[in-house]
């Protein structure tokens, strides 16, 4: 049973241009919440897809968007890339709720490091 | 406002030790608190979730305690060994919305000497 999947493991990217990062969910799961961990920090919520569609949005810019495939995999964008994105981007998948009794265990991917020159 | 802490210095411990780790939280009414590990530049491990009607969860040689009274998350680790060592986050979630949105704490670094 493959867990969560993400890539590209490392990215290198420069200040204006876009990026997109890709997360496949752990089997069974069908929702996928993206976080950013910037050094020394915990990771913060920048929104989670279930059904194909934005369920709910942290607070960060609309530079950040997403999207859920029928098959759940996710993608993350990010436009007019900023020093301050520099971080690690993590997809945490769970099963939703209507889907079984273990909904609130969220497993994280291995993150990919985005850093912007 | 509303916070989530952790130690913020790192916890040194001796090997066979108890490690006990402190998440306090301020202005959150949480459903349940997850705690999870990290090892660097990797991504955080699902360890334990506890939820607000309960005091007490165990795991082999983890335990974690939620005290919403305290606003108090205690995650111990009992009989330590130096694999033990990585950082370790707390995590709430809230009620409304997307339940499953986890706020984290900023971590502590448990280093677990042999």
């Amino acid at each position: 049973d493959a867990g969560v999947t993400q890539s590209p493991t490392h990215l290198i990217k420069t200040r204006g241009q876009q990026v997109t990062l890709r997360c496949s969910p752990k089997s069974g799961h069908d929702t996928v919440s993206w976080y950013q961990q910037a050094l020394g920090q915990g990771p913060q919520f920048i929104f989670q897809y279930y059904e194909e569609e934005e369920r709910q949005r942290g607070n960060f810019p609309d530079r950040f968007s997403g999207h859920q495939f029928p098959n759940y995999s996710s993608e993350l964008n990010v436009n007019a890339l900023l020093l301050g994105d520099s971080a690690l981007y993590l997809c945490a998948t769970l099963r939703s709720r209507l889907a079984g009794s273990s909904y609130n265990e969220q497993f994280f991917g291995p993150g990919t490091r985005l850093t912007v020159l | 406002s509303q916070k989530i802490e952790q130690n913020s210095e790192a916890l040194n411990i001796q090997e066979g030790k108890t490690a006990t780790l402190t998440c306090n939280y301020t202005n959150y009414s949480p459903a349940y608190l997850q705690w999870y590990r990290q090892d660097p530049g990797r991504g955080p491990v699902f360890l334990l979730l506890i939820r607000e009607n309960e005091k007490e969860k165990r795991k082999e040689r983890l335990k974690v305690t939620f005290d919403t009274t305290l606003k108090q998350s205690l995650f111990h680790i009992t009989a330590s060994q130096p694999a033990d060592s990585a950082t370790y986050l707390c995590a709430l979630a809230t009620y409304g919305g997307a339940t499953n949105k986890l706020i984290f704490g900023t971590g502590t670094l448990l280093a677990v000497q042999p």
